[in-house]
């Protein structure tokens, strides 16, 4: 079956390091994004990318980084630029220029500073 | 820009009770509405959508109809179970299929 997984579902960060959060699609979706959440809270776009080697910043892309090499990845990385990075983080992706076509999500990352 | 703006929760029910929970939007163009459900530690999932005028979307006994006149999109249910209990999201996605905005999301907690 096509999906999107996430990996891992929990990770621990410690001060001062980078980590990778890994989002995988088998849906050939060509759109992908990666959300925060935080508790109570909606969502808040990070970064999204519409084709490979292309991305563009979302509403709090400050402390993030991704890449699009290949179309089913979309790994972001938390690095030690950002300030408060414990949350639960959402990949989703979709087609492009299909009217009515919704996203699909993964079932996210639960990030925590230890 | 775009934006969603969603009832306020949280929404306590009791079993078999009505449920309405609103949303109403403001984008340029001619947007696509959804609505998401959210499980306590999980993803979202596309609950149901509309795309045009009048559309209404429905899926496992809730219900949406997309209101141009008023730009809303209320989610409906005629009788909600305690299986029901997550977190709903309205959302739109603009007319060139790009980027979807979201509403703040709205909890709902059903009891038996």
């Amino acid at each position: 079956d096509g999906g999107i997984t996430q990996s891992p579902k929990y990770l621990f960060r410690k001060e001062g390091q980078n980590v990778t959060l890994s989002c995988e699609q088998n849906l050939n979706h060509d759109a992908m994004y990666w959300y925060r959440q935080d508790p109570g809270q909606g969502l808040r776009l990070i970064y999204y990318s519409q084709i490979v080697n292309d991305f563009q910043k979302g509403d709090i892309a400050e402390g993030y980084s991704v890449s699009r090499e290949k179309k089913e990845s979309f790994p972001l990385t938390v690095t030690s630029a950002q300030k408060n990075p414990t949350a639960f983080y959402l990949c989703a992706s979709s087609l492009r220029d299909i009217r009515g076509y919704g996203y699909t999500f993964g079932s996210g990352t639960r990030l925590t500073v230890v | 820009g775009d934006s969603v703006t969603q009832m306020e929760g949280p929404v306590t029910l009791s079993e078999e009770a009505f449920l309405t929970i609103n949303c109403t939007y403001t984008a340029t163009g001619y947007p696509s509405l959804f609505w998401y459900v959210q499980y306590p530690g999980e993803g979202l999932q596309l609950l149901l959508k509309a795309t045009k005028a009048d559309d209404k979307g429905s899926n496992k006994g809730f219900e949406a109809t997309y209101r141009k006149e008023t730009t809303s999109f209320h989610l409906e249910k005629g009788s909600v179970q305690v299986s029901d209990s997550a977190v709903y999201f309205c959302a739109l996605r603009d007319t060139n299929a790009g980027k979807s905005t979201f509403g703040d999301g709205t909890t709902l907690t059903v009891k038996p």
